[in-house]
């Protein structure tokens, strides 16, 4: 089934600094891949999405970069800031939402 | 427009009872999808519903697990014969389309975090 890796596990940089997540998937028939962020306790929240159609999309300071090819796909976050601090996760879509095992971004003051 | 609902917020349960988890999505999306997230884990998928029909359920234990989304009402996750591994926090999300359309976001409730004491 449909697999999906995330890297770094754990990610701590100092606020202003960028900081990036790493992912890739194996179901080549993926066409959709969000990230959300959950902070302690709380929802997943989606922050940015990309499509397969398209190779990156900004945010303000949140990029994602999508290579097919590779099956790789990132998040960007530049300019850190401390409440960027939470887990991130990515997913990849065939049909249903399949997650990485989360990112834990602290960004330190 | 409200968003995803989910209820009970939390759901305290001794070994051997029923846990029925209540979901109803955003206004206007038809698609319910329901996941599990351990401690310290990731989410999991179970299973993905719409009105009166599931649609995938690959993800559902195949005992005790059952998942509903009637033409009226809330969807409904039902865990009988709760085991303590069945602690841990149940989400759903919602989306206005599914994955044979156009691609869709999926929003997510608050989550429901069942303790099995």
């Amino acid at each position: 089934g449909e697999n999906v890796e995330q890297h770094p596990s754990t990610l701590s940089v100092q606020e202003g600094d960028s900081a990036v997540i790493k992912c890739t998937y194996s179901d080549s028939a993926s066409n959709y891949f969000p990230w959300y962020k959950q902070e302690l306790g709380k929802r997943p929240q989606l922050i940015i999405d990309i499509r397969s159609n398209v190779g990156e999309k900004k945010d303000q300071r949140i990029a994602v970069t999508l290579n097919k090819t590779a099956k790789h796909f990132s998040l960007h976050i530049t300019e850190t800031q401390p409440e960027d601090s939470a887990v991130y996760f990515c997913a990849s879509n065939t049909g249903k939402l399949i997650f990485g095992q989360g990112t834990t971004l602290q960004v330190k003051p | 427009n409200a968003g995803v609902m989910q209820n009970p917020r939390h759901l305290v349960r001794r070994r051997g009872q029923e846990a029925r988890l209540r979901c109803s999505p955003m206004k206007g999306h038809s698609h319910v999808y329901w996941y599990r997230q351990l401690p310290e884990e990731g989410l999991k998928f179970m299973v993905y519903l719409q009105k009166e029909n599931i649609i995938d359920e690959s993800g559902m234990p195949k005992e005790r697990f059952s998942a509903e989304f009637p033409k009226e009402g809330p969807s409904i996750l039902r865990i009988q014969q709760v085991v303590r591994g069945d602690s841990a926090a149940y989400f759903c999300a919602s989306s206005p389309r599914g994955f044979s359309t156009s691609s869709y976001e999926q929003y997510f409730g608050p989550g429901t975090r069942l303790t099995v004491t």
